[in-house]
């Protein structure tokens, strides 16, 4: 299976920052990477697939970068409804696998 | 705008025989993969498998012996059937629309499966 690593594991951020989250895979995975939002009680929500691309209604303050093995999303204003746990999954080869997760925490 | 709703019971002993369901509404059902997906504390987010209309399945190996995904009798539905269940299944289980190049983006609103004697 390709282990999905994400880092860090937790961070605080204030509201106005721009926070950053990586995620590494265990193997090259081309573009075939995607991340989701997740908040206490509900389920994970699509909000970048093939690395880079925006979800339909998701805002614009997310992107994501990368290729292979690295990749990145970025949240370039963090703001009120920003707070939650990101997750990246590779849709390479499966088993699909997801990262551990990073929980976005208020300073 | 799809929506999927999932059902199923909430609490079993060990060994029995987990079954959920789930049921699209509002897109289509063919053209698509249907997953199933779990979350724990221990693992957590964990693909368990996938099948699309035509009932062609793709299964996680790590759980391939004891599940099956079907399409339901009942149109636009799929259900998973997870046997020989321990502790270690307790979960919340999701069911999840596979889009495109395999990322999921819709989802059921979840099932807490707690596994105990």
């Amino acid at each position: 299976d390709i282990q999905m690593t994400q880092s860090p594991s937790s961070l605080s951020a204030s509201v106005g920052d721009r926070v950053t989250i990586t995620c590494r895979a265990s193997q090259s995975i081309n573009s075939y990477l995607n991340w989701y939002q997740q908040k206490p009680g509900k389920a994970p929500k699509l909000l970048i697939y093939s690395a880079s691309s925006l979800q339909s209604g998701v805002p614009s303050r997310f992107s994501g970068s990368g290729s292979e093995t690295d990749f990145t999303l970025t949240i370039s204003s963090l703001q009120p409804e920003d707070f939650a746990t990101y997750y990246c999954q590779q849709s390479y080869t499966t088993p699909w696998t997801f990262g551990h997760g990073t929980k976005v925490e208020i300073k | 705008q799809v929506q999927l709703q999932q059902w199923g019971a909430g609490l079993l002993k060990p060994s029995e025989t987990l079954s959920l369901t789930c049921a699209v509404y509002g897109g289509s059902f063919n053209g698509y993969y249907w997953s199933w997906i779990r979350q724990s504390p221990d693992k957590g987010l964990e693909w368990i498998g996938e099948i699309n209309h035509s009932a062609s399945a793709n299964y996680n190996p790590s759980l391939k012996s004891r599940v099956t995904i079907s399409v339901g009798t009942s149109k636009n539905q799929f259900s998973l059937k997870l046997n020989s269940v321990t502790a270690a299944d307790t979960a919340v289980y999701y069911c999840a629309r596979v889009a495109w190049y395999r990322w999921f983006d819709s989802w059921g609103q979840g099932t807490l499966v707690t596994v105990s004697s």
